[in-house]
């Protein structure tokens, strides 16, 4: 168990529709992390936020938004869904933005979009 | 992100050592060796990282030659729980995101 929680395990909705992904990172962990993993795609960098403030982007579209919360849980939303937006997303934390400080990740949630 | 370059896929014996190679050889010199790896669909599992000097935890262990352009994950003793993919990254000291590339599938047979 990495200490980092994801909820729902799994979603499913229609195209069009809107859904908010939660994560609880470790305990004293100050950065979260996204990320999406659909097959044809590989594990793919989303967003970075470190104590509430923006700090990295990788290739998040602009339907999808996140932000993290003064308890320091994180929500990723996602509008305007696509059958392509089907995928595993992941929440990671780690302690600091530091380069030797671990990524811890979550069990992910599997979004459907049909 | 230094590139890392990994074999699609290797097979090991239950119970012997799985050595894991990783070449990175446009590694800068406070960049960061990581390895992770990913049990099916689950989300990926910290294994052990490193800057040069060799390291070991409970898990694994951690072999970076001295010009630091590969690496090696060591396995001691193979189990049929340690079949996942497993990814070589290397981190930049000045960005903080993992960059994943497609990693070595591990099937570990009885």
């Amino acid at each position: 168990d990495s200490g980092v929680t994801q909820t729902p395990k799994h979603l499913i909705t229609a195209t069009g529709q809107r859904v908010t992904l939660r994560c609880s990172p470790r305990s004293g962990d100050l950065s979260v992390y996204w990320y999406q993993q659909s097959l044809d795609q590989g594990l793919q960098f989303l967003i970075q936020y470190y104590n509430g403030e923006e700090r990295a982007k990788g290739n998040i579209l602009e339907r999808f938004s996140a932000q993290q919360f003064p308890d320091l849980h994180s929500e990723l939303n996602l509008s305007s869904l696509e059958l392509g937006d089907s995928a595993l997303y992941f929440c990671a934390s780690s302690v600091g933005g530091q380069v030797n400080s671990p990524l811890h990740f979550g069990n992910g949630t599997r979004l459907t979009v049909t | 992100d230094a590139k890392t370059t990994q074999p699609t896929s290797m097979d090991c014996a239950e119970g012997r050592a799985a050595n894991l190679p990783c070449n990175h050889s446009t590694i800068s010199g406070n960049e960061y060796v990581y390895w992770y790896r990913q049990i099916h669909s689950q989300g990926p599992q910290y294994i052990i990282h490193g800057l040069k000097n060799n390291e070991t935890n409970e898990m694994a262990s951690l072999i970076i030659t001295e010009d630091r352009k590969s690496s090696t994950l060591i396995l001691p003793h193979a189990t049929l729980r340690d079949t996942a993919v497993y990814y070589c990254i290397v981190r930049q000291a000045a960005g903080n995101k993992l960059t994943f590339g497609g990693g070595t599938r591990v099937l570990v047979k009885p």
